[in-house]
């Protein structure tokens, strides 16, 4: 099946710093990537689209200019937290979309979980 | 505003058990419909897709799609303690994918 990678798994980062999260399709081309906020206990949510070589789609409520992503190449896409804050700690997931395989199945990656001290 | 509806649980069933995890959406046009079960501090993975209305079946899993009634529902038969988690009802349509808030499944030994 389609394989989603992030990296880093979990960060530690000082108020006030950047923090950069790697989000790579391993065995399939992903024109379409997301990008998920998850807090304990709640669900999903969606904080942007991702399309390969445009800009991303934020949703309502989310900050581009603190949520910086860059959809590089078909296999890549990330997402910078600038100046992070503690309110930011949180789950961050990707996922992405095996248009070729024929559906519109979402894989997620692992998630990394990010606490801002 | 599009709506993926899920009942937020907690949904308790002994072991052995069937569990019926139940999801509505409020996009008539919607046409592929996913199951994703989360572990707790886990992302979700998928566990089925479904796209035409009927049952459709793998393993201890039964997915089932009425279109009509704009509800998808998931069996699990035969459930197991590793079963608990929160499961995820998601829709696609128009390039948008949609998660329900989760159910919360505990199976008990």
């Amino acid at each position: 099946g389609a394989v989603v990678s992030q990296h880093p798994s979990r960060v530690i980062c000082k108020s006030g710093t950047s923090v950069k999260i790697e989000c790579r399709s391993l065995d399939f081309q992903a024109t379409t990537m997301f990008w998920y906020r998850q807090f304990p206990k709640q669900s999903l949510m969606l904080m942007a689209t991702s399309n390969e070589g445009s800009k991303a789609t934020y949703e309502q409520g989310v900050e581009k200019d603190k949520f910086l992503i860059n959809h590089a190449s078909l296999t890549l896409s990330t997402l910078t937290v600038t100046s992070a804050h503690p309110e930011d700690s949180s789950f961050y997931i990707c996922s992405a979309d095996d248009l070729a395989g024929g559906t519109e199945t979402q894989y997620f990656g692992p998630g990394t979980r990010l606490l801002v001290l | 505003q599009k709506e993926v509806e899920q009942n937020s649980g907690p949904l308790s069933v002994p072991e052995g058990a069937i569990a019926s995890l139940n999801c509505t959406y409020s996009d008539r046009g919607s046409q592929s419909f996913f199951w994703y079960r989360q572990y707790s501090g886990k992302s979700p993975e998928l566990i089925m897709s479904i796209y035409s209305n009927g049952d459709k079946e793998d393993g201890r899993f039964t997915a089932q799609l009425n279109k009509a009634s704009q509800y998808v529902s998931l069996l699990i038969r035969d459930s197991q303690p590793s079963d608990s988690a929160t499961y995820l009802c998601a829709v696609f349509d128009n390039n948008d994918m949609r998660f329900g808030a989760g159910t919360r499944l505990t199976v008990k030994p």
